[in-house]
């Protein structure tokens, strides 16, 4: 069965410091990766995604992950983070449903993100 | 263009009631899967639903239940509410076969009392 963990449950940064999120999953195949955000009582928004191809993928906000299949990783980073980012993240993978369709996303526990001015 | 859409927002039932969620996929899309998010936990998949059948199930108990209808809204339907179902709904949808981007709808809150 897919899993995903996410070891950090809390991490606390100041603004402008270079940010790093864990993420390390279970899948039998090769996966589809996610990473979301959560603001409080809101839904999720994605940020980028991983599906083949380049292992370094960007996404919105300035954030970017990298996809390492010999540690099944797929850490969440930013060079410089703002007080707005402030927020808690999930990454998931996907189930392959045949074709390019995927169903079910397993998410990890989440990490909270705390950011000092 | 409308996003994903649920309602109610937020709403209060007893242990042992019944309730019925409901959800608007993006424009476009034709898949819509069902999500629940406990406090301080991870989105746990509940199920998907696409041509009105229900392609996947996660492992919940036939409690819940959900519909699909032709123009590919959803409803999510909790029987013998307890109050452990209390939690964050979620709605997600997506176009089939595409690898699309999978887009969440802001929540409807369940408390069960």
């Amino acid at each position: 069965a897919q899993s995903v963990t996410q070891p950090d449950i809390h991490i606390t940064v100041s603004e402008g410091a270079s940010l790093e999120l864990r993420c390390n999953y279970s899948y039998g195949a090769t996966p589809y990766l996610f990473w979301y955000v959560q603001s409080p009582g809101q839904g999720l928004q994605l940020l980028l995604k991983y599906f083949s191809g380049d292992t370094l993928v960007q996404g919105i906000k300035g954030f970017e992950a990298e996809f390492k299949r010999s540690q099944s990783s797929f850490n969440l980073r930013k060079p410089s983070v703002h007080w707005s980012d402030a927020a808690e993240y999930f990454c998931a993978v996907g189930t392959h449903l045949g074709g390019t369709s995927y169903g079910k996303l397993t998410f990890g526990q989440g990490t909270i993100l705390t950011v000092h001015p | 263009d409308a996003g994903v859409t649920q309602s109610p927002t937020h709403l209060i039932k007893t242990r042992g009631q019944q309730v019925t969620l409901r959800c608007s996929p993006k424009s476009g899309h034709d898949t819509v899967s069902w999500y629940q998010q406990a406090l301080g936990q991870g989105p746990q998949f509940i199920f998907q639903y696409y041509e009105e059948e229900e392609r996947q199930r996660g492992n919940f108990p036939d409690r819940f239940s959900g519909h699909q209808f032709p123009n590919y809204s959803s409803e999510l339907n909790v029987n013998a509410l307890l109050l452990g179902d209390s939690a964050l709904y979620l709605c997600a949808s997506s176009h089939t076969g595409t690898r699309n981007t999978i887009y969440f709808g802001e929540g409807s809150w369940l408390t069960v009392v």
